[in-house]
């Protein structure tokens, strides 16, 4: 497709359980981004690859919180031991590497933590 | 850091009238770009409009405009003849030049009265 993908759109959890969130961004964008949206408000940063490099992840919340882009395409979000304040929408957005250059966003992953 | 306010946690406007959403922000740079985000029900989230700081002309993109207010660090979404799929959350965002994450508002939820 066209867009950016992810999966799954929805996952529940039981408290503990380690999660894998995965994006397939556009093909041919470099720069992939992970943002957080709790219920009711606006998305938060989460980490940020150019290519296969990690250059920020000064909003991951915590050493739960892990990304990777091993091959500079698919990312991976994973969160282990998953705890309620994790549940929230995982949003992953795409772009070109230039400066102010528009985002492009998937439907984001749904994770409810029980 | 950078905080970005949109005091506007909902909006109505009447199918073909005119709705303006607010947005102020904070920052101490002086280059940077500014962003509005529609959120339908769906959740994907879709660029609307963009700004560059350093450019004094407002942005338009047909039914949209916005009132960039550098000194007033003010950035508001002008919506003409409103429509049904008009409906949905806005985000207002911004990027620091040098720096591409977004920082973005709550939201304002925008209902279309038909």
């Amino acid at each position: 497709g066209a867009g950016v993908s992810q999966s799954p759109r929805y996952k529940v959890a039981k408290r503990g359980q380690d999660v894998a969130l995965r994006c397939d961004p556009i093909s041919g964008h470099v720069s992939l981004f992970w943002y957080q949206q709790a219920l009711g408000q606006g998305p938060e940063f989460l980490t940020y690859f150019q290519n296969e490099a990690q250059l920020d992840k000064s909003g991951l919340p915590s050493d739960r919180f892990f990304a990777e882009r091993p091959e500079g395409s698919v990312s991976t979000l994973k969160i282990q031991r998953t705890q309620q304040e994790d549940s929230a929408v995982y949003l992953c957005a795409s772009s070109l590497v230039r400066q102010g250059v528009t985002q492009y966003f998937g439907p984001g992953t749904r994770l409810t933590v029980l | 850091a950078q905080t970005v306010t949109q005091s506007q946690p909902e909006m109505s406007v009447q199918e073909a009238e005119t709705v303006t959403l607010s947005c102020t922000y904070d920052t101490s740079e002086s280059d940077y770009y500014l962003f509005w985000y529609k959120q339908p029900p769906s959740r994907q989230m879709i660029l609307v409009i963009r700004q560059e700081a350093y450019k004094q002309q407002n942005a338009t993109e047909n039914r949209f405009s916005v009132n960039f207010q550098k000194a007033a660090k003010s950035f508001s979404l002008k919506i003409s003849d409103s429509q049904l799929g008009d409906a949905a959350m806005y985000f207002c965002a911004y990027a620091g030049f040098g720096n591409e994450k977004l920082t973005f508002g709550t939201g304002t939820r925008l209902t279309i009265i038909p």
